[in-house]
């Protein structure tokens, strides 16, 4: 079972930051959090992942909150390609094979 | 760029066939991994396998086996295909653990088999 919780949908304007927020309240030590996403009819695509700092990439920022509780999506120029079913996966350890994915956020972005 | 090939974006089958469902990849990866995908329920890991020949359960095996003779290939095989195996198929591959680990928690994946049994 996820033990993520993320909400199922959210709109976003073209150009806007996109922030998808995720609860992961059993995190622990050494465990890490992953985003994947999945545009429709494509396989789900990689996009970041993080421990306690703050991560940012060509992709995206990954906001991890102090207590390491929830962490923040952020795509910060939404673009239309940008529409996607976005999954938060973990909390897990470096080296567990087993990515449970949920439902996600069904991220939309309007023109 | 990673590539991961699926032999088939559709496929139909009939209630008893035997199916095979073949995933390559381009990169030397040693994990590969197979999940279906249905409505509501996410991703479900079926198997996976992190080196030739060597194979392990995933969170429903039930109704399915798989195959890896070559590193660049794994194949799932439905033994004899069920309604209930109609689904989204989706396979997917990972370098080992660049921390000392088995693996390597980024995926790539394909573009996935959407199979139908009748």
């Amino acid at each position: 079972d996820a033990k993520t919780t993320q909400p199922p949908s959210m709109d976003c304007a073209e150009g806007r930051a996109a922030n998808l927020p995720c609860n992961h309240s059993t995190i622990s030590g050494n465990e890490y959090v992953y985003w994947y996403r999945q545009i429709h009819s494509q396989g789900p695509q990689y996009i970041i992942h993080g421990l306690k700092n703050n991560e940012t990439n060509e992709m995206a920022s990954l906001i991890i909150t102090e207590d390491r509780k929830s962490s923040t999506l952020i795509l910060p120029h939404a673009t239309l390609r940008d529409t996607a079913v976005y999954y938060c996966i973990g909390p897990l350890p470096l080296g567990n094979e087993k990515l449970t994915f949920g439902t996600g956020t069904r991220l939309t972005i309007i023109p | 760029d990673v590539k991961v090939t699926q032999s088939s974006r559709y496929l139909v089958k009939r209630t008893g066939e035997k199916v095979f469902l073949e995933c390559v990849q381009d990169m030397d990866h040693e994990n590969m991994f197979w999940y279906r995908q249905d409505p509501g329920l996410g991703l479900r890991l079926i198997y996976f396998s992190y080196d030739v020949k060597m194979k392990e359960k995933g969170d429903i095996p039930e109704g399915y086996s798989v195959s890896r003779e070559k590193k660049e290939r794994f194949s799932l095989i439905l033994e004899s295909a069920s309604t209930n195996q109609t689904s989204m198929y989706l396979c997917a591959s990972s370098p080992s653990g660049t921390s000392g680990t088995r693996f390597d928690n980024e995926q790539f994946f394909g573009p996935g088999t959407r199979l139908t049994v009748l």
